[in-house]
């Protein structure tokens, strides 16, 4: 099972849907969770945190589930600026280290 | 004002041929990395230096070779370029290590490496 895994989409939503991403993670000691998100052709920016409670911020919400090891994405009301790659990332503990997921493309059309 | 910048941005090389990637960051950052991401699309961490020092690294060939000369610089030196070398190679920073929770990264523009 690979340390994080994504579906690698792409999803194809018109504007004004509502459309959630999973992210599964192999390493139940992980602690830290975040989502990116990575524009065609450039760098990888965060989005969110995610928080053992869950959190929102404007159209976004993120969900970790510690029991079924996954964390989730929610994007409601979808605007074109949203298309995107979504990049799940999950830290390994003991190792200092942050692992990337492949990433969920969203295209987001009119 | 860049906050993580990366030198060349572009960069076609022919195989065999020895070639370096400069990163600066003017965040005031501890940590610096340099991932590598694939035509796949898949971003995998190459090495990590905290405070000038190296923390993280990867099962990388050791054509590659990492430099930091103080932590606002990581510049990334590979040898003897190979086909399967040709990706996208991103530097980033955070505040520091964060443990146990990771800080939030950010990224210089990428260099996309070509080998031919």
């Amino acid at each position: 099972r690979k340390e994080v895994e994504q579906d690698p989409g792409p999803f194809n939503v018109p504007e004004g849907a509502t459309v959630a991403f999973n992210c599964t993670y192999s390493n139940s000691a992980s602690q830290s969770f975040f989502w990116y998100r990575q524009d065609c052709r450039k760098e990888p920016k965060l989005l969110m945190s995610v928080y053992s409670s869950g959190n929102e911020d404007g159209r976004f919400t993120a969900q970790l589930n510690r029991a079924s090891q996954y964390i989730s994405l929610l994007i409601r009301d979808s605007k074109l600026s949203d298309s995107a790659t979504y990049l799940c990332v999950v830290n390994i503990p003991g190792g200092f280290k942050t692992i990337f997921g492949a990433g969920t493309r969203l295209f987001v059309k009119a | 004002d860049t906050a993580v910048s990366q030198t060349p941005k572009y960069l076609v090389t022919q195989m065999g041929n020895d070639k370096s990637i400069k990163c600066e960051q003017n965040l005031g950052h501890d940590t610096m990395y340099w991932y590598k991401q694939d035509s796949k699309k898949f971003l995998k961490i190459m090495f990590s230096y905290n405070n000038k020092e190296l923390i993280i690294n990867e099962t990388v060939p050791n054509r590659f070779s990492p430099k930091s000369p103080d932590k606002a610089h990581l510049n990334l030196h590979i040898n003897s370029l190979e086909l399967g070398d040709s990706a996208v190679y991103f530097c980033a920073s955070s505040q520091d290590m964060g443990l146990p929770f990771p800080y939030e990264q950010y990224f210089g523009p990428g260099t996309r490496l070509t080998v031919t």
